[in-house]
């Protein structure tokens, strides 16, 4: 079946810092791919998504490149501010129903 | 922004009761899911409703769990007959339409079953 694997956390980062978040997925056929994230005491948000291979989706800094090839959507920002720690949840949806796989989440902290 | 509200944020649960757990999607939205999230664990679909009956389930989604749309507004989750390992966090989701792809969640109810 459909599965996400994501890098396994606590991050810990100084502001400013470079953030990556791995994640990498199985899936048969052509799955959308979306990245959400939880700040403390909220609901989980879509962050950013992309709906097929080489799509780029961003959203607030954050960027994720769908990967076929290597069947990857990596989550990247280049500055990482102190109201970006929450968790991020990396998911795919397989078709039209958006019955989402998530992985586990990763929780990031930035410190100031 | 719209949100999705769901009560109680906590319910804690004697093993054997039933349960409900409400939510209140975005009003104009049509699709309505469940998902939960053991401690630990990823974050499980359960359910998808759509047109006021369920349009797919999980293997978790046995007998003892049912959904209902009782009202146009409230979407409840009912666990008949609670188990320890129902203890999880639980989050209700809504969208617009079939072409619409975002989803709102919940903040979740944490529900613990002793």
């Amino acid at each position: 079946g459909d599965s996400v694997t994501q890098m396994e956390g606590p991050v810990t980062l100084s502001e400013e810092a470079f953030l990556t978040i791995n994640c990498t997925y199985t899936a048969t056929g052509y799955p959308s791919l979306f990245w959400y994230v939880q700040y403390p005491g909220e609901g989980l948000q879509l962050l950013l998504k992309a709906t097929k291979a080489d799509d780029k989706g961003s959203n607030k800094g954050f960027e994720a490149t769908y990967r076929k090839e290597t069947t990857s959507f990596h989550l990247e920002k280049g500055s990482v501010q102190v109201s970006d720690s929450a968790v991020y949840f990396c998911a795919l949806s397989p078709g039209s129903n958006y019955k989402l796989t998530f992985g586990k989440g990763t929780l990031l902290t930035v410190n100031p | 922004e719209p949100e999705v509200t769901q009560t109680p944020s906590h319910q804690v649960t004697q093993m054997g009761q039933e349960v409900i757990l409400r939510c209140v999607p975005i009003s104009n939205h049509l699709y309505f899911y469940w998902y939960r999230q053991i401690l630990g664990q990823k974050v499980e679909f359960l359910v998808s409703f759509y047109n006021n009956e369920i349009s797919e389930k999980s293997e978790i989604f046995d007998d003892q769990f049912s959904v209902e749309r009782p009202d146009g507004s409230n979407f409840t989750l009912k666990i008949r007959s609670t188990k320890l390992e129902d203890s999880a966090m639980y989050f209700c989701a809504s969208r617009f339409s079939s072409t619409n792809e975002k989803l709102f969640f919940g903040s979740g109810t944490q529900l613990s079953v002793l």
